[in-house]
């Protein structure tokens, strides 16, 4: 089971880059990379997976180095509406078992305006 | 709106009352999962149901109990519950390829807030 550790929280201003750096030094061969997002009281939203190199979507960026036991999530030019809670999970795209869906504390984002 | 609904949004019980949580996805996933949020603490995965087969139970007390009559919908019953269960009950649901557990992207619903009195 790849363990995650992420920042209890984190403080930015709008406008700016934020980046989220989550340790996994146990991930397995098989294991992605997951990033969810979670506003209060709803249910946690998927941001972007990947495995290695670096990934973009039109919400974010996940870089990955080549030994894998971290990775970076870089969310660009944030808003007020980016204050939410960021997990980062770690796991296998399939095959695996239900330990890998666990979500940890994850990081408190908040921007300020 | 995920496709995900869950009903009620809110909930509040003694805990001598029986109740069911309802979850229903409009996406054609396989996959199906009911995961618990209190207060100041980390998701909590309960259960999995994969082609509406439960392959996963995280050692939830029994007064918890499934049910996924079709790939669509899923159930969670309640019965004497305790104060300490009071939480947010998330229902997920993904689209699974392998017949087991993945990590393709699960899509959450809005949750059901239950008070136990």
């Amino acid at each position: 089971l790849a363990k995650t550790t992420q920042p209890i929280s984190m403080d930015s201003y709008e406008g700016q880059e934020v980046n989220i750096t989550c340790s996994h030094n146990n991930i397995a061969t098989n294991d992605y990379i997951t990033w969810y997002q979670q506003f209060p009281s709803q249910g946690p939203r998927f941001i972007i997976q990947g495995y290695k190199t670096k990934v973009t979507n039109e919400v974010a960026s996940l870089f990955i180095p080549a030994d894998r036991k971290s990775s970076t999530l870089s969310l660009p030019r944030v808003s007020l509406s980016d204050t939410a809670v960021y997990y980062c999970l770690v796991g296998e795209h399939s095959g695996g078992g239900a330990d890998g869906l666990t979500f940890g504390k994850g990081t408190h984002l908040i921007i300020q305006p | 709106e995920t496709g995900v609904t869950q009903t009620p949004r809110h909930l509040v019980m003694g805990m001598t009352n029986k109740k069911s949580l309802k979850c229903e996805q409009h996406l054609g996933h396989n996959a199906m999962y009911w995961y618990k949020q209190s207060a100041k603490k980390p998701l909590e995965l309960m259960f999995v149901y994969n082609f509406k087969e439960q392959t996963e139970n995280n050692s939830v007390p029994s007064r918890f109990s499934p049910e996924c009559p079709n790939s669509s919908h899923l159930f969670l019953h309640l019965h004497t519950l305790q104060p300490e269960d009071s939480a947010l009950y998330l229902c997920a649901s993904s689209q699974d390829s392998s017949g087991v557990i993945s990590y393709n992207e699960q899509f959450f619903g809005p949750g059901t807030r239950l008070t136990v009195l």
